[in-house]
Order: structure tokens, then sequence, then C-alpha cells
């Protein structure tokens, strides 16, 4: 069975301060993908990012970059020089093949000035 | 550039009524997910269809179900509804064409449906 933990439910910072946001997953599949979704106080679910189970490549874009090792079966999320924008809700989210995401749990992530 | 688009944004209904939920897909995107989230909680699967027909299913109550037209629009049609079913119901589409791949799912702005 598939799981996604994100294990902080709730970070605050400062603005300027990075910021890494965590995810462990579970599968038994060797094909698999893995996002990020934000959720801004509007409600609305924002993709972010995707991965797949033979990319272990690190990507950047902008202030957000994302590690994954699947040796820990991990997918984090820093978002550098964080700002006010940034506070969210963000979901980490993981899908076998041709099966719908799965979700965790979330992080709230509040962004004071 | 053209997203999914759900309707109603907002819907209030008494406790036994019925509602419905309609989505509209990005154009050229096979697969339509439908989610269920509660008040502070993450987004739950309830169905999802691909080429019209039920792909995978959820945790889907029996007094909901759903379908996808020939114009790949989708409606979740809920009755008998209880309190409990006040959330934002989510629907998501994506192009899974015929590779095994999962590309990622759009979602819509979402409905929020209060039962009072």
């Amino acid at each position: 069975a598939q799981k996604v933990t994100q294990a902080q439910t709730e970070i605050s910072v400062v603005e300027k301060e990075d910021v890494t946001l965590d995810c462990v997953y579970e599968t038994r599949d060797t094909t698999y993908y893995l996002f990020w979704y934000k959720q801004p106080p509007s409600g609305e679910l924002v993709f972010l990012i995707r991965r797949n189970s033979f990319d272990e490549q690190n990507e950047i874009s902008g202030r957000y970059s994302w590690n994954f090792q699947k040796s820990t079966s991990s997918f984090n999320f820093t978002i550098t020089a964080s700002q006010v924008v940034d506070s969210a809700v963000y979901f980490c989210a993981l899908s076998e093949v041709r099966t719908a995401l799965i979700f965790g749990k979330g992080t709230t992530l509040s962004v004071s000035s | 550039a053209a997203g999914v688009i759900q309707s109603p944004r907002h819907l209030i209904k008494e406790k036994r009524e019925t509602a419905t939920l309609k989505c509209y897909p990005i154009p050229r995107h096979d697969t339509v997910y439908w989610y269920q989230q509660g008040p502070g909680q993450d987004p739950q699967f309830l169905i999802s269809f691909y080429e019209k027909m039920q792909s995978d299913k959820g945790s889907i109550p029996d007094r909901f179900s759903a379908q996808q037209f020939s114009d790949y629009h989708s409606e979740l049609n809920m009755s008998s509804l209880e309190l409990g079913d006040s959330a934002l119901y989510f629907c998501a589409s994506s192009r899974q064409g015929r590779s095994s791949a999962n590309t990622e799912a759009f979602f819509g702005q979402g409905t929020r449906l209060t039962v009072v």
C-alpha cells in the first residue's frame, strides 16, 4: 500500500529564512511518481513539481528546490529566502502507475514579515 | 491557458437533499479525478475516470455516484446529504494517453459544499 508522511504539521519562519519541508513515502512499486502541491489560503491546489522514480536528479526552480533520495524514500522541498506569499499548506503526494494521487497530511507554512 | 472548471463554486444544501457538482477538464485531458477535502484535512480520493470509463475508486460513499460524459465533463452526484459531507470538493484532470506514465494532475478551484 502507498503512504505519504509529512511529519511537520506546522512551521513558522521569518521572511528571508530558508525552510525545508519533509516528505517520506512508502510504496511497493518500482515505478511511481512524486508530487508537491501548494494550497494557499484561497483554497486552490497549485501544482509545483512532479518526479518519477527513475529520475533522482535534484531540481531547482527559482527559490524552490527539491531533493529526491530513493535510499531514504524521501522527497524534500526547500524554499530559499522565504516570503510572506509562501504562506500556505504544502502537500506531498504519491501515485503508482495509473493510480490516483495519495496525499500526505500537509505542512502549514507561516512566513511572517 | 485553460484550466479545470468546476461549478458551482459554493453550494449550500440541507440534510437529506441531493447535490450535483460539475467538472470541465482541461481540453485533451483524458483522465478526471474527484477528491474530497474536509476542514484541515488532506484531499481524499473519491473516484476517477479514464476515457469516460471508471478507472479507480477510493473512499466514495455509496450515496455518491459519478460519471464522465462524451464531452469529457464529469459530474459528482451526492444524495441523502449529511452534515459530514460539508467539504471542499476538487476535480482534477490529467493527460495519461496510452503511456503508463502518470502526468501531473491539475486541480480546479473546488466546490465548497456546506450541508446545514
